[in-house]
């Protein structure tokens, strides 16, 4: 255990309903990451924070993906209007900010159906 | 091309064998290298950083080579807990953003 929590462990929703996953990072890391992960691949970035800005993001995050991290501390994820292409692993990461170490969570696994 | 390329394997050794992993990067400003562990629906951990000096913990040996940009990672006496699939991640910034690019990465079976 890393101590990087992510919520829920698995989701399954039907194409088209909008899904909400939420990392809570090791308490004194002001770095956390979102990544993507596809069967056989290795992850792909999706958006970073520092603290509660948003100061990067992936391509791959289309307009149907938001995420946030309002206080600094635990950070959401939202993807709405889902289609199969986002079913995936989606995994939150956090660092401290003098280390390159970053710590992932369990992830989050999602199917569309 | 793909930013970070690794042997596609799979790789089935048996126990006690030394095995070789090899990885390209293609872009010349990276700064950081590391080699991360994935077990089976579990999430990546942190192997071992690269160092262009080259590093050793244990039975596994990094090795960086700047100028042809390649990566490797040598595993000696393999143990079946070492099963697993090693990621190949550089990142582009040293200090700041830092988020990781990752290879497909290779999966290791020891066998007994």
């Amino acid at each position: 255990d890393t101590g990087v929590s992510q919520d829920p462990r698995h989701k399954i929703t039907k194409r088209g309903q909008n899904v909400t996953f939420r990392c809570d990072p090791i308490s004194e890391h002001n770095r956390l990451y979102w990544y993507r992960q596809t069967l056989g691949q290795g992850p792909e970035f999706l958006t970073y924070f520092q603290n509660e800005a948003q100061l990067e993001k992936s391509r791959l995050l289309s307009d149907r993906f938001s995420a946030e991290r309002p206080k600094g501390s635990f950070s959401t994820l939202e993807i709405q209007r889902t289609e199969q292409g986002d079913s995936a692993m989606y995994l939150c990461a956090s660092r401290a900010g003098p280390s390159n170490e970053q710590f992932f969570g369990p992830g989050t696994r999602l199917t569309v159906l | 091309r793909k930013e970070v390329e690794q042997d596609p394997g799979p790789f089935n050794v048996p126990e006690g064998a030394t095995v070789a992993f090899n990885c390209t990067y293609s872009n010349s400003a990276s700064q950081s290298f590391f080699w991360y562990r994935q077990d089976c629906r579990k999430e990546p951990k942190l192997l071992m950083s690269v160092y262009s000096s080259g590093n050793e913990d244990g039975r596994f040996t990094a090795q960086l080579n700047r100028a042809s940009q390649y990566i490797s990672l040598l595993i000696r006496d393999s143990k079946l807990s070492d099963s697993a699939t090693y990621l190949c991640v550089v990142t582009l910034y040293g200090g700041s953003q830092g988020n990781l690019i990752f290879g497909k990465g290779t999966k290791l079976s020891v066998k007994p």
